[in-house]
């Protein structure tokens, strides 16, 4: 069955510092890719949507900046958080699918922890 | 699915009951809808879809019904068992796509607890 795997699954950062998270489709090719933010006791909230070889949609409220958001091939899309604060410690989770009539496959998604 | 940023309703009972889990969604012009299961510090785990043009479907243990008139799945369990005690979330998508290239939103979720 069609794997996605997400790396790192935990990072601990510093205040300022960037940190980018991996999200590579193993055994298909992903046109669409989501990213997903998560905190405690809370559901999935989608942060933007990436499809191969253009720019990233992002939801409302999702500052492009700070989450970017890049997606140059068809097995590999990657979040940087730039200049990560303590609010901005989550668990990120990316979902990749292979086309429209394709369902969606999760990674096991990144703890993020910004100290 | 209508997700808000509460904490999750919970839902407790004893092995070998039924469960039912509910869910509400808002936009009308989602056309197919997931049942996941999420264990703590993992990503989502598919259970079983449903699309618009059917009203019920069934999985290993698990049933699906979908009322499109009032917007409302619910996820039934049959015989829990402890290995169910996760959260479990409905997801919606328009999976026709367009320009939203069938991104899924989630439901709340519900924080199912199966004592032995």
């Amino acid at each position: 069955g069609a794997v996605v795997s997400q790396h790192p699954s935990r990072v601990i950062c510093k205040s300022g510092t960037s940190v980018k998270i991996e999200c590579r489709s193993l055994d298909f090719q992903a046109t669409t890719m989501f990213w997903y933010r998560q905190f405690p006791k809370q559901s999935l909230m989608l942060m933007a949507t990436s499809n191969e070889g253009s720019k990233a949609t992002y939801e409302q409220g999702v500052e492009k900046d700070k989450f970017l958001i890049n997606h140059a091939s068809l097995t590999l899309s990657t979040l940087t958080v730039t200049s990560a604060h303590p609010e901005d410690s989550s668990f990120y989770i990316c979902s990749a699918r292979q086309g429209p009539n394709y369902g969606y496959t999760f990674g096991s998604g990144t703890r993020l922890t910004v100290v | 699915g209508e997700s808000v940023g509460l904490h999750l309703p919970t839902l407790s009972v004893q092995e070998g009951d039924n469960s039912i889990i509910n869910c509400a969604y808002s936009n009308s012009a989602s056309d197919y809808f997931i049942w996941y299961k999420q264990e703590s510090g993992k990503g989502p785990q598919f259970i079983i879809d449903i699309r618009s043009n059917m009203d019920k479907r069934q999985g290993q243990r698990v049933t699906v019904l979908l009322n499109k008139t009032v917007k409302h799945l619910s996820l039934q369990i049959a015989a829990t068992q402890p290995g169910d005690s996760a959260v479990y979330f409905c997801a919606d998508s328009d999976n026709a796509g367009g320009t939203s290239y069938g991104k899924l939103t989630f439901g709340q979720g519900t924080i199912l607890t199966v004592h032995p």
